[in-house]
């Protein structure tokens, strides 16, 4: 069974510039999370979709900060415009109940 | 006060020792609980849920008390492919299956 797949999985880019991450789940998970993992910490949860819809995005910077997962599959996060503080890995995860399965992440450097 | 805490690391053992990483929790209303296992620049992937009468899966057993908010990993005689960060994950009581993790505790088991 195919993974998580995410990318670019490396992206270095100056502040003020804009970035977009792609995901595409596992086969059949409705649900898709979007996670900023900084250096030394946990995952924080940036978004949470249901399908199409968004079930949770209460921690998501909704001023530099936009996702979408329009036809319930693959989605993006876009960051516009960078802040050296968005630098960190942004990991993607899908689930079908309980356990989230997460992809390889993609690796932000905002200079 | 953080949602989810975890013992500071690092842990260095000796292989063959018993390690114990400690949780605590802030949401009462938590109702499912995990340990994930995190590599250096890899994704998280499960170890195993926490249940209130404890669970062990061969030299990893968990336990849960849901009166004092605590969750403990205990890893039997440690192998060297046990080094990595070990996150307490807590389900953030909302019923939609949102996670929030701990920093982690980072474990190095030495030959």
């Amino acid at each position: 069974e195919a993974g998580v797949a995410q990318s670019p999985r490396y992206k270095i880019i100056e502040k003020r510039q804009s970035v977009a991450f792609w995901c595409n789940p596992i086969s059949g998970h409705a649900t898709l999370y979007w996670y900023q993992q900084i250096l030394g910490q946990g995952p924080k949860l940036l978004i949470q979709f249901q399908n199409n819809g968004v079930v949770d995005d209460s921690q998501l910077p909704k001023d530099r900060f936009s996702a979408e997962r329009l036809k319930g599959v693959d989605s993006t996060l876009k960051i516009q415009p960078a802040k050296l503080e968005d630098s960190a890995v942004y990991l993607c995860a899908s689930s079908l109940s309980d356990t989230q399965y997460f992809g390889p992440g993609t690796r932000l450097t905002v200079l | 006060r953080k949602e989810v805490e975890q013992d500071p690391g690092p842990f260095n053992v000796p292989e063959g020792a018993t390690v114990a990483f400690n949780c605590t929790y802030s949401n009462s209303a938590s109702q499912s609980f995990f340990w994930y296992r995190q590599d250096c620049r890899k994704e998280p992937k499960l170890l195993m849920s926490v249940y209130s009468s404890g669970n062990e899966d061969g030299r990893f057993t968990a336990q849960l008390n849901r009166a004092s908010q605590y969750i403990s990993l205990l890893i039997r005689d440690s192998k060297l492919s046990d080094s990595a960060t070990y996150l307490c994950v807590v389900e953030k009581g909302t019923g939609r299956r949102a996670l929030t993790f701990g920093s982690g505790t980072r474990l190095q088991v030495q030959p």
